[in-house]
């Protein structure tokens, strides 16, 4: 069935710097592909999505990148501040609208002051 | 706008209880999803309903059983709880276009089986 992975589980960076969190996806069909973020006793909350027919897309710090050929896909976080400390979740979905919404297993961000 | 409710927040059952978790939505979407999140870990698809009227299992479906009321609301229940099932239940609601695809969550019940 379809299976989306992630790496790393845990990740810490200075302040500042850049952190990239990368996914692979199983399922060829996937089209579509979002990011959550879920802050600690909150509920996910979507903060980039990216589908099939892009490569890259960048929303002021963040962009996600998808490599279709390969079946990655990246989340990048430039300058990163004390407020992106969260859990990120990648998560992949099939090729009609009304297939299922898989997620990874999560990347839990510390940003070292 | 409410967006996506979920009743009740908490709740405590013993092994071999029952109970429905009741989950609604007002933003007139299409397709809605009930996951499972346990402590460290990622969300697990247990079931899914792409359109009012249907319903599909996800990943962790065994032990769960679904309906999906009318379009607003998706209710989940528990037949026989487990010590398992104990959990971070999380409802979501999409419009479940091609174009629009963004899942809105509520705010999620915790539930212990003891």
């Amino acid at each position: 069935g379809e299976n989306v992975e992630q790496h790393p589980s845990t990740l810490s960076v200075q302040e500042g710097d850049s952190a990239v969190i990368k996914c692979t996806y199983s399922d060829s069909a996937s089209n579509y592909f979002p990011w959550y973020k879920q802050e600690l006793g909150k509920r996910p909350q979507l903060i980039i999505d990216i589908r099939s027919n892009v490569g890259e897309k960048k929303d002021q710090r963040i962009a996600v990148t998808l490599n279709k050929t390969a079946k990655h896909f990246s989340l990048h976080i430039t300058e990163t501040q004390p407020e992106d400390s969260a859990v990120y979740f990648c998560a992949a979905r099939g090729y009609s609208s009304a297939s299922k919404i898989i997620f990874g297993s999560g990347t839990r961000l510390s940003i070292r002051p | 706008n409410a967006g996506v409710t979920q009743t009740p927040k908490f709740q405590v059952l013993k092994t071999g209880q029952s109970m429905t978790l009741q989950c609604a939505q007002d933003m007139n979407h299409n397709s809605m999803y009930w996951y499972r999140q346990d402590p460290g870990m990622g969300l697990r698809l247990i079931y899914y309903s792409a359109s009012e009227g249907t319903t599909d299992k996800g990943e962790v479906p065994n032990g769960y059983n679904v309906s999906r009321l009318n379009k607003r609301e998706f209710s989940l229940r528990l037949e026989s709880a487990a010590p398992s099932q104990t959990s971070v239940y999380f409802c979501a609601s999409s419009e479940g276009t091609q174009s629009r695809s963004e899942q809105y969550f509520g705010p999620g019940t915790r539930l212990t089986v003891t």
